[in-house]
């Protein structure tokens, strides 16, 4: 079935980085949607991408569905302490097929 | 507008028990999908409904059920629990089946712990 590799499966990084984070696939996916986890909590939703090559913001983040359908990347940037959490990449392949998830990104922001 | 709710938040079971967890999605959605998060394996697939129908069903063993109710409201049960059972399970509700670019919005989970 299809998977999503994303990467890095960690980072630490200083208060006010940038950060990037991306997931990729051998397959085409039809949706791309970035979704964030705080601790005890269930995955919020952050950005949705419908079409190839879309560049879509919410406010400090900035996600892109990649060209070739098979890819796509977040960034956030001037990261603060609340942005600590875990990132998933989603991707919805189309047809009769639930979303498929990446195994997330750990973020850790040092203030 | 109230969110997806799920019920109960935290459980412990022994082994060879078996659980039933509810979700609530939220007013006028009808799709419903199940996922088990572990540390080791992320968000995995368990199934979704949608009008009272199983529409599709992850690679998890004939222990793990569900259904969904005429409201919209849904369970799953696990029989003979597993040590390795023990997980996060999410529930995510949609206005339409997932096989339309319609996105996800999960509850906070219902935490199950087998000793």
């Amino acid at each position: 079935g299809q998977q999503l590799n994303q990467s890095p499966q960690s980072m630490f990084i200083q208060e006010g980085e940038d950060v990037s984070m991306n997931c990729t696939s051998s397959s085409i996916f039809n949706t791309w949607l970035w979704y964030k986890q705080d601790p005890g909590e269930g995955p919020v939703l952050l950005i949705a991408l419908y079409k190839a090559g879309e560049l879509t913001s919410n406010g400090r983040l900035t996600a892109q569905f990649g060209i070739t359908r098979k890819d796509s990347f977040l960034n956030i940037s001037a990261s603060i302490p609340s942005d600590v959490g875990i990132y998933f990449c989603a991707g919805l392949p189309g047809g009769n097929t639930p979303l498929v998830f990446g195994k997330g990104t750990r973020l850790s922001v040092i203030a | 507008k109230a969110g997806v709710t799920q019920t109960p938040r935290y459980l412990i079971k022994t082994r060879g028990q078996q659980v039933t967890l509810s979700c609530s999605p939220i007013s006028g959605h009808r799709s419903v999908s199940w996922y088990q998060q572990t540390p080791g394996q992320g968000l995995q697939f368990l199934f979704e409904y949608f009008s009272e129908t199983q529409r599709n069903k992850g690679n998890f063993p004939g222990r793990f059920s569900g259904r969904q109710f005429s409201n919209s409201r849904s369970e799953m049960n696990v029989s003979t629990l597993e040590l390795g059972d023990s997980a996060l399970y999410l529930c995510a509700s949609s206005l339409m089946a997932t096989s339309g670019a319609n996105v996800l919005t999960f509850g906070a989970g219902s935490r199950l712990t087998v000793l």
